[in-house]
């Protein structure tokens, strides 16, 4: 069965410093993976998939994700977390051999203090 | 363009009564999906529509829960008899294709009493 781990129910960082909000996930083909941001009262916003190629993929507002497929991780990253950035993370897997649904992770929030 | 569009936002409605929620996709997106969030919670799969092809109902909860799509416009997702458990956020989404990225529509916001 397909599933999603997002370990940490909340994320806590200083403005400037840089953010990671972990994924772990199974699946038994191959995956394509995404990462969606939810901000309050909005709906989710994709911000960056991985379908094949490089294992670093860049997306929306700065972010990044590295995907190791030796750790079925595919960690979010950036360098230098805004205040703006405060806003719940969902990581998603879609297997290659089973149609077009997501599953996604319970979810992340992360804030950003200034 | 414009982006999914869903009607109503808000659905109050008691325990019992049937419900229908409407999802416009993206024009031209021939796939389309419903997905469930409840309090607190990650999105929850319920179906997705390809094209001509079956739809995959493989994440409806129970028969209560029905949905149909007019070529590939318009979607309706069904609950009939709702009980408070249904009580969620019902997000509908679109994409080109299965393998692309899925735009997320608003929501409708149900309230089963």
């Amino acid at each position: 069965a397909q599933s999603v781990a997002q370990p940490e129910d909340q994320v806590n960082v200083a403005e400037g410093n840089p953010l990671t909000v972990k994924c772990t996930y199974s699946v038994s083909g191959n995956p394509y993976l995404f990462w969606y941001v939810q901000y309050p009262n909005r709906g989710l916003q994709f911000l960056l998939k991985y379908i094949t190629g490089d294992n670093l993929v860049k997306g929306s507002y700065g972010f990044e994700a590295e995907f190791n497929k030796s750790q079925t991780s595919f960690h979010l990253k950036k360098p230098s977390a805004l205040v703006s950035d405060s806003a719940l993370y969902f990581c998603a897997v879609r297997d290659r051999n089973q149609g077009g649904k997501l599953i996604f992770g319970q979810g992340t929030e992360l804030s950003v203090k200034p | 363009g414009a982006g999914v569009s869903q009607s109503p936002s808000n659905k109050v409605t008691e325990k019992g009564k049937d419900v229908e929620l409407r999802c416009d996709p993206i024009s031209g997106h021939t796939a389309l999906y419903w997905y469930r969030q409840r309090l607190g919670q990650g999105l929850e799969f319920l179906i997705y529509f390809q094209g001509n092809s079956a739809p995959d109902k493989s994440g409806l909860p129970s028969d209560r829960f029905s949905a149909e799509r007019t070529g590939e416009s318009v979607s309706t997702l069904t609950i009939q008899r709702t009980q408070q458990e249904d009580s969620a956020v019902y997000l509908c989404a679109s994409s080109p294709g299965t393998v692309y990225e899925q735009y997320f529509g608003p929501g409708t916001r149900l309230t089963v009493t």
